[in-house]
C-alpha cells in the first residue's frame, strides 16, 4: 500500500545546512510535497517537486529526488533558529486523486543557536 | 489574498455530542480536503469534496460526514463524538487538477 518514512528528528547548528530525507512506495506519484508545520499552525507548503524532475531549487530550499529508489531529499542551507518546525514528506496518489496526500511522520528539526 | 479559514480555532465537546467544522477555502479554489491530524496517528485524510461532490474518501466510520456549498466552503461533522476523535482538524484547499493544497491554521477538538 502507500506509505511515506520520515527519519523524526534532526539537529542541526545555526548556518549549518540541514537535509531532510524521505521515502514513498507509490510509483504513481504525480507530485511530492514538503510542508513545514510550526506549533500550533496549520501546514504551510514550501515546495513541490513533479515525479518527472531530479531536482528544484527555490532560494534556500534545495528539493532532490531519486525516482527510482523512491527517496527525496529537502536541503536547507544556513538554517536559521525559526527554521525549527516540524517538515512533512507527502505524495500525491496519482491523477484524479490531487485532494488526497499520504504524509511522512514528520521530521522535527531542532537548531541550536 | 486571504488564505484558508478554519472556524472555530478551538473546541470542546462531550462524548456523544456531535460537532460542525467550517472551512472557507482560498478565493477560486473549488477542491476543499480535510485532514485529521493526531500524535499517534499521524496526518490522515478523510474526504475531498470538489464542485459540491466528494470526490474521495478516506478510511474512516460514517460518523464522520462533510458537504460543500456553491460557493465552495465546506463543512465537516462529527457525530456521536468519542474520545479518540480529539485531535486537529486541517482543511486545506486547491485549484484542483495538479496544483498543490494549501492547508488552514485547523481546529482543534478536544472530546471529554
Amino acid at each position: 500500500g502507500e506509505d511515506v518514512e520520515q527519519s523524526l528528528f534532526l539537529s542541526v547548528r545555526e548556518g549549518d545546512s540541514s537535509v531532510i530525507n524521505c521515502t514513498y512506495t507509490d510509483s504513481s506519484s504525480t507530485y511530492l510535497y514538503w510542508y513545514k508545520q510550526e506549533p500550533g499552525a496549520g501546514l504551510q507548503l514550501l515546495t513541490y517537486i513533479f515525479s518527472n524532475m531530479d531536482m528544484k531549487q527555490d532560494q534556500r530550499l534545495t528539493v532532490l529526488l531519486n525516482k527510482k529508489d523512491k527517496h527525496l531529499s529537502l536541503r536547507i542551507a544556513d538554517t536559521q533558529t525559526g527554521d525549527s518546525a516540524i517538515y512533512f514528506c507527502a505524495e500525491s496518489t496519482g491523477s484524479g486523486n490531487t485532494g488526497k496526500l499520504i504524509f511522512g511522520q514528520g521530521t522535527t528539526l531542532q537548531v541550536k543557536p | 489574498k486571504a488564505g484558508v479559514t478554519q472556524t472555530p480555532r478551538y473546541l470542546i465537546k462531550t462524548r456523544g455530542q456531535q460537532v460542525t467544522l467550517s472551512c472557507s477555502p482560498i478565493s477560486g479554489h473549488r477542491s476543499v480536503s480535510w485532514y485529521q491530524q493526531t500524535p499517534g496517528q499521524g496526518l490522515q485524510f478523510l474526504f475531498e469534496y470538489f464542485s459540491e461532490t466528494q470526490r474521495n474518501k478516506g478510511n474512516f466510520p460514517g460518523r464522520f460526514s462533510g458537504r460543500q456549498f456553491s460557493n465552495s466552503r465546506s463543512e465537516m461533522n462529527v457525530s456521536t463524538l468519542e474520545l479518540g476523535d480529539s485531535a486537529l482538524y486541517l482543511c486545506a484547499s486547491s485549484l484542483g487538477g495538479d496544483s498543490p493544497l494549501h492547508f488552514g491554521n485547523g481546529t482543534r477538538l478536544t472530546v471529554t
